[in-house]
């Protein structure tokens, strides 16, 4: 179990620019998660996965921000028209088909605008 | 939007004290996690109490919940240096779509001093 991967660790940005995050998710686990978490704030939920389907897109993700889950594999979010509002750490999270309750999160990418 | 709120925003201990945290919470809930956080890393799940249960165990770690007032806390006895983290509730809804993302709390920064 190599636990819940994302890449890259830390972006740093200019305005305007566009970025796109990667998250591994452990093997196996069909449930996918994005969360965002900004200073001394909790995590925050920004738009699930089940297999390749996205279920639900919470009302943080503007039309900015895109997700996608190929293959129902890893998943990629992109921030495009990057705005300095968008500095936070992006969590990623999994959890398997059996015992989904629990989510397993991966160590995040800190992204900073400019 | 946050669900719980977790109460103290800061606690400092010595090493062989026991901390104790509260969350508190708004809606009706199907279970409730503890999450703890460490710098820089990811969150690692430590304990999941569900709606009809009113305690639980895992090792030093004991969770209460009481439906009725929407509070929960965590106890963690005989505290070492390696529990200096920040510990988040996450709640879980029981109504519909709802039902499969987390909603977290702002955290409790615990410091075990040695």
């Amino acid at each position: 179990d190599t636990g819940v991967s994302q890449d890259p660790r830390h972006k740093i940005t200019k305005r305007g620019q566009n970025v796109t995050f990667r998250c591994d998710p452990i093997s196996e686990h069909n449930r996918l998660y994005w969360y965002r978490q900004t200073l001394g704030q909790g995590p925050e939920f920004l738009t699930y996965f089940q297999n390749e389907a996205q279920l639900e897109k919470s009302r943080l993700l503007s039309d900015r921000f895109s997700a996608e889950r190929p293959k129902g594999s890893f998943s990629t979010l992109e921030i495009q028209r990057t705005e300095q509002g968008d500095s936070a750490m992006y969590l990623c999270a999994s959890s398997p088909f059996f015992q989904w309750e629990t989510q397993y999160f991966g160590p995040g990418t800190r992204l900073l605008v400019l | 939007s946050q669900q719980g709120e977790e109460d103290p925003q800061a606690l400092s201990i010595q090493e062989g004290e026991n901390a104790t945290m509260n969350c508190s919470y708004k809606t009706s809930i199907n279970n409730l996690q503890w999450y703890r956080q460490n710098s820089g890393r990811g969150l690692v799940h430590l304990i999941l109490i569900r709606s009809n249960e009113r305690e639980k165990h895992s090792g030093r770690l004991r969770v209460t919940l009481d439906t009725s007032k929407k509070s929960s806390s965590l106890l963690i006895t005989a505290s070492r240096a390696a529990d200096t983290a920040s510990y988040f509730c996450a709640t879980r809804g029981n109504s519909g779509g709802s039902n499969y993302k987390l909603t977290f709390g702002k955290g409790t920064l615990l410091t075990v001093n040695p």
